[in-house]
């Protein structure tokens, strides 16, 4: 079975920390993404990977960097957090680089920054 | 860029009702149509998708949505809801050239018993 997991499913951080955000899926695919997900607006791209060390920018990347040094493994970092990116985060994996392809999304965190 | 409208932020509804989740999209061009559902707590999961063929397309727990290329639509619907189907819905529409979905803004299912 499909499986995309994440570190944390809650986490609370101070205004100016590092965040790391880290996503795993055990299904070799090659495509990983990362969401932000807020009331009314639904889900928004951040960053996403389409193979090992390779990345692309979403629709919001500012305040965002990541990194993919492993398949399995995309990380979503806020160099500095800032209140405006209190957030649910959602990581997905695909398959193929394709249009048509089926997303698998793990549960999310839900980041607080105070 | 692809918008996604999801006319109804929530829609409440009573056990063993119809229902009918209404999602439009931008783009004249083709797309690919898809329907994901978030229950409390969890990640999304596909329910369904479009992506060429018969313009009614039926997916998991007795939901199906029909393509409509005229309206620019992709309406989900279930003939007979349960207290189980209580959750958000989401319409995406992706570019069949790239891996790049848009999603709308989500529309909450709250079914009441």
């Amino acid at each position: 079975d499909v499986k995309v997991t994440q570190s944390s499913r809650y986490l609370v951080k101070r205004t100016g920390e590092k965040v790391f955000l880290e996503c795993v899926q055990d299904m070799d695919h090659e495509n990983m993404f990362w969401y932000r997900q807020d009331p009314g607006l639904g889900l928004r791209l951040i960053y996403f990977s389409y193979d090992v060390k390779m990345k692309e920018k979403g629709d919001i990347p500012e305040g965002y960097s990541v990194s993919r040094e492993k398949k399995e493994r995309f990380s979503l970092i806020l160099e500095s957090a800032s209140t405006n990116q209190t957030s649910m985060y959602l990581c997905a994996s695909s398959a193929e680089l394709a249009g048509s392809d089926t997303q698998y999304f793990g549960p999310g965190t839900r980041l607080t920054v105070l | 860029a692809q918008s996604v409208t999801q006319l109804d932020s929530q829609v409440p509804v009573f056990e063993e009702a119809p229902v009918e989740l209404r999602c439009n999209y931008s783009s004249s061009v083709s797309v690919y149509l898809f329907w994901y559902v978030q229950y409390p707590n969890q990640g999304l999961q596909l329910l369904l998708k479009y992506l060429s063929g018969s313009t009614l397309v039926k997916g998991i727990n007795g939901f199906e949505a029909e393509f409509n290329k005229s309206q620019t639509s992709f309406h989900l619907r279930k003939p007979s809801v349960h207290i189980s189907d209580t959750a958000e819905y989401f319409c995406a529409v992706s570019d069949p050239n790239f891996n790049k979905f848009y999603f709308g803004s989500g529309t909450k299912l709250n079914v009441k018993p």
